[in-house]
């Protein structure tokens, strides 16, 4: 069973527009959730962390934890082109591992 | 401060082939991974280390891959007799420990098998 769930598979998004994506985990072991992003013919970047229930803002981009339902949620404001990408929801244990999905393809349109 | 690099990039094989991909860290993480990611889809973990040490291969083709980190710092995957669903793009990443902080990855080697 697939320990990170990602949605939509992708997404398409006008310039200017918010682009929301989402990740729902099985494993109430995962200490952090992460939110990578990987352009085309690079490895995966990271873009924030997130532990504690709420939002964690940092620029155009806000992540959401609800600890109860193991839902994390990535929001993306004032979307760029430069923010077409795949993009990862990733579940890191006390230990270092970090377990991805399968991750959401975004196209940010002009 | 230099990123994490690979090599080679790129690697083209017949079935049945051998190959071997290197990293090189940043300097002073002590912690090192290697992920497999086929064409759009996630990276999958195959091993960690921390220092020369093996924390997790549980998901390593223990009969035709194996890896190694004998000084702790630069790390070998090796494929043996590579079949076509090991088509991938081969990821290593390198981090200091803990649970909160951020993998740094290379550019990745893309194998094709054929």
């Amino acid at each position: 069973q697939q320990k990170v769930q990602q949605s939509p598979e992708s997404l398409s998004v006008p310039e200017g527009g918010m682009a929301s994506l989402n990740c729902t985990s099985s494993d109430r072991n995962f200490q952090y959730f992460w939110w990578y992003r990987q352009h085309s013919g690079e490895g995966p970047k990271a873009l924030m962390s997130i532990f504690s229930d709420g939002d964690k803002k940092e620029g155009r981009f806000t992540a959401h934890l609800n600890k109860a339902s193991l839902h994390v949620s990535l929001h993306i404001r004032d979307s760029q082109p430069s923010d077409s990408a795949l993009y990862f929801c990733a579940g890191n244990y006390n230990q270092g591992k970090l377990i991805f999905g399968q991750g959401t393809k975004l196209s940010i349109k002009p | 401060e230099a990123g994490v690099t690979q090599s080679p990039r790129y690697a083209v094989l017949q079935e049945g082939q051998a190959v071997s991909f290197w990293c090189d860290p940043i300097s002073g993480h002590d912690t090192l991974y290697w992920y497999q990611q086929p064409r759009d889809q996630g990276p999958q973990l195959l091993v960690y280390f921390r220092d020369e040490a093996v924390i997790d291969n549980s998901q390593l083709p223990s009969d035709r891959f194996s890896a190694v980190r004998p000084k702790g710092t630069n790390s070998t995957l090796k494929i043996q007799s590579a079949k076509q669903g090991d088509t991938a793009t081969y990821l290593c990443a390198s981090s200091f420990q803990g649970a909160g902080n951020t993998l740094y990855f290379g550019e990745g080697s893309r194998l094709i098998v054929v």
